[in-house]
């Protein structure tokens, strides 16, 4: 089983709809967690990280984080065409000194 | 304002090569990291580096070597190159702030091992 798990996709939703990426883990211990948005052909840039339960909101973003459940997820809300990219879940457990990636869910908003 | 800078970005090498890639940051970040990126793998550590001087191996060490040669520099070098490290290679540098462990990125390496 992998840490960290993503659905890989494609996801497709139109323009204007929430996009709802999920990222399950395997670590109890872990306590960060991270969302990292990568267009195709360039690196990763840090997009959203959340520590506590429940909803952490930064504009469009909402990052959702259940500890119980092991699941973190990410809501993009009135998703536009620039959106469309690969998100990657990343997680640090509490002794890891380095994160933990998914292996990335591939996202397409269509105009 | 560079932030952390790879090269080379394109690299083609024969099996039994060798070869080493470079990698800077200009933010005064304590910790770097090597990463490689394959299809459906995600991002996986090769090697990190926490502070100057020291090096620890991650998730995918074998066939590859680091140096920290200082606080800005961070390479990454493959003695002995295989097909099966026919990959794209992110250099990354991280800091610890108010807002949480960052990490950030270099434009990346793509690197083809015939």
């Amino acid at each position: 089983q992998k840490e960290v798990e993503q659905n890989s996709g494609p996801l497709s939703v139109p323009e204007g709809a929430i996009a709802s990426l999920n990222c399950t883990y395997s670590d109890r211990g872990s306590q960060s967690f991270f969302w990292y948005r990568q267009y195709s052909g360039k690196s990763p840039e840090l997009i959203m990280f959340i520590y506590s339960n429940g909803d952490k909101e930064d504009g469009r973003f909402t990052a959702q984080l259940n500890k119980a459940s092991q699941y973190v997820s990410l809501l993009i809300r009135d998703s536009q065409p620039s959106d469309s990219a690969t998100y990657l879940c990343a997680v640090k457990s509490g002794s890891a000194r380095q994160l933990t990636f998914g292996s990335g869910t591939q996202l397409t908003v269509l105009p | 304002n560079a932030g952390v800078t790879q090269t080379p970005k394109f690299q083609v090498l024969k099996t039994g090569q060798s070869m080493t890639l470079q990698c800077a940051q200009d933010m005064n970040h304590n910790s770097m990291y090597w990463y490689r990126q394959d299809p459906g793998m995600g991002l996986r550590l090769i090697y990190y580096s926490a502070s100057e001087g020291t090096t620890d191996k991650g998730e995918v060490p074998n066939g590859y070597n680091v140096s920290r040669l200082n606080k800005r520099e961070f390479s990454l070098r493959l003695e002995s190159a295989a097909p099966s490290q026919t990959s794209v290679y992110f250099c990354a540098s991280s800091e610890v702030g108010g807002e949480g462990e960052k990490l950030f990125f270099g434009s990346g390496t793509q690197l083809s091992v015939l």
